[in-house]
């Protein structure tokens, strides 16, 4: 299994410019997530999605979109990259939306706006 | 809204020390918690976690925390600290009903020749 598989790894963009954080899992879990990592601030979940099909809103979902067309694959969207985005993306998916199950974390894709 | 405080953003130790890590959350209700570790350039990997089975939970690299209740507390804590162990390590509850996890700010473990 590949796992939580994240790319790219680094991006720059320029303000404005719009851009696809690709997510893909080979575990065939339903729950996946994007958080976003931010000095001194820890991880702060975008948007989450439970199955194919289905999507939700979370903490800071302003300025991204989510789409989930299969279990394997879920996407963040940037329609208009700002400075304020300048962050490290994670990408991660559980079996379930249990409250025990531990979710699986990618490597990060680093996002850098100008 | 569920908090989770870890204190001290970084901490620095000699090798063979102990490692002591705090994290403390609010929540009337007792939460489920975690404690994951991130190594440098790479994502978060779960150490740990509390499901109300054992309040002593033993997790991967000789590491272990306790649930305190009472203290609203879940401490990470390893006896002898190795080099390898130089990472930042974040802890993280989830209600009940919620759908996500809330993370602390993360602490930085530095280990010391």
């Amino acid at each position: 299994n590949a796992g939580v598989t994240q790319t790219p790894k680094f991006q720059v963009l320029k303000t404005g410019q719009s851009m696809t954080l690709q997510c893909a899992q080979d575990m065939n879990h339903e729950y996946m997530s994007w958080y976003r990592q931010d000095p001194g601030m820890g991880l702060r979940l975008i948007h989450y999605s439970v199955g194919a099909g289905i999507t939700d809103q979370g903490e800071v979902p302003n300025g991204y979109n989510v789409s989930r067309s299969t279990t394997e694959d879920f996407p963040l969207r940037l329609l208009s990259a700002a400075p304020s985005q300048t962050s490290v993306y994670f990408c991660a998916s559980s079996y379930a939306l249990a409250v025990q199950e531990t979710q699986y974390f990618g490597p990060g894709t680093r996002l850098l706006v100008l | 809204a569920q908090s989770v405080t870890q204190l001290g953003s970084h901490v620095s130790v000699s090798e063979g020390a102990l490692v002591l890590l705090r994290c403390n959350y609010s929540s009337s209700v007792p939460p489920y918690l975690f404690w994951y570790v991130q190594y440098p350039n790479q994502g978060l990997q779960l150490l740990l976690k509390y499901t109300s089975a054992a309040t002593l939970v033993k997790g991967i690299n000789g590491f272990e925390a306790e649930f305190k209740k009472s203290e609203t507390s879940f401490h990470l804590t390893k006896p002898s600290a190795h080099m390898s162990d130089a990472a930042e390590y974040f802890c993280a509850v989830k209600d009940p009903g919620r759908r996500a996890l809330t993370f602390g700010s993360g602490t930085r473990l530095q280990v010391q020749p």
